[in-house]
């Protein structure tokens, strides 16, 4: 396999653009996560589905980021309009109900660059 | 507010000797942790992970401690080696949840 897979690999956009991240998770895995990662703050939750349904958006930080997972093999993450603050590294990750150690196996991020 | 805190953003360890990582934790419902490694322009990967039944868990040069009294653990890494340079992330569980909590990160440096 694979692996999670990420695209783009870089983003660099204006401020007030719209922007879509996307994500093929593992196949198999019924789990998939977005995280951000910040200097101040690490990793963050933004949002996690489980067999394609939304479970928790409680971290996404505000209605201007939405995430969507039309299948099990497809999700994007789209951030419109996109501000400067919203610049970090994007990680979407995927993981299976079996895997008790709790071992989520992540893509290699999209940097956002919002000028 | 951070439930999970790393509050040594750099560690530089000479090589051969032992880096010891620290984490701190803030809810007491947390019984699962977890400590993943991070390479630049990568993804974090999955190291090491200890339930809160133990207080200790080995892995050949790695080794996670769990003070739940304290609610602190750590990574040792002995002897530590010019690849273990990465940044690593502490995270914590409630286990039959799916919503991992991870810390800021430290950034380990091994030189040679």
């Amino acid at each position: 396999d694979a692996g999670v897979i990420q695209s783009p690999r870089h983003e660099v956009t204006e401020m007030g653009q719209e922007v879509t991240l996307r994500c093929k998770p593992i196949s198999g895995h019924d789990y998939l996560f977005w995280y951000r990662q910040t200097m101040m703050r690490g990793l963050e939750l933004l949002i996690y589905f489980n067999n394609n349904v939304p479970i928790d958006d409680s971290g996404m930080p505000e209605d201007r980021f939405s995430a969507k997972m039309p299948n099990a093999s497809f999700s994007t993450l789209k951030i419109q309009p996109s501000e400067p603050r919203d610049s970090a590294v994007y990680f979407c990750a995927s993981s299976w109900t079996e895997n008790f150690n709790y071992g989520y196996t992540f893509g290699s991020g999209t940097r956002l660059t919002v000028v | 507010d951070q439930q999970v805190k790393q509050n040594s953003p750099s560690l530089s360890v000479q090589e051969g000797r032992i880096s010891i990582l620290n984490c701190d934790y803030t809810n007491s419902m947390f019984d699962y942790f977890l400590w993943y490694k991070k390479y630049p322009a990568e993804g974090p990967t999955f190291l090491i992970s200890i339930s809160s039944i133990k207080d200790k868990n080995e892995d050949g040069r790695f080794t996670v401690f769990l003070n739940k009294s304290a609610k602190h653990l750590s990574l040792h890494i002995v002897p530590s080696q010019p690849g273990d340079s990465a940044v690593y992330f502490c995270a914590a569980v409630i286990q039959g949840a799916q919503k991992l909590v991870f810390g800021q990160g430290t950034r380990l440096t091994i030189n040679p």
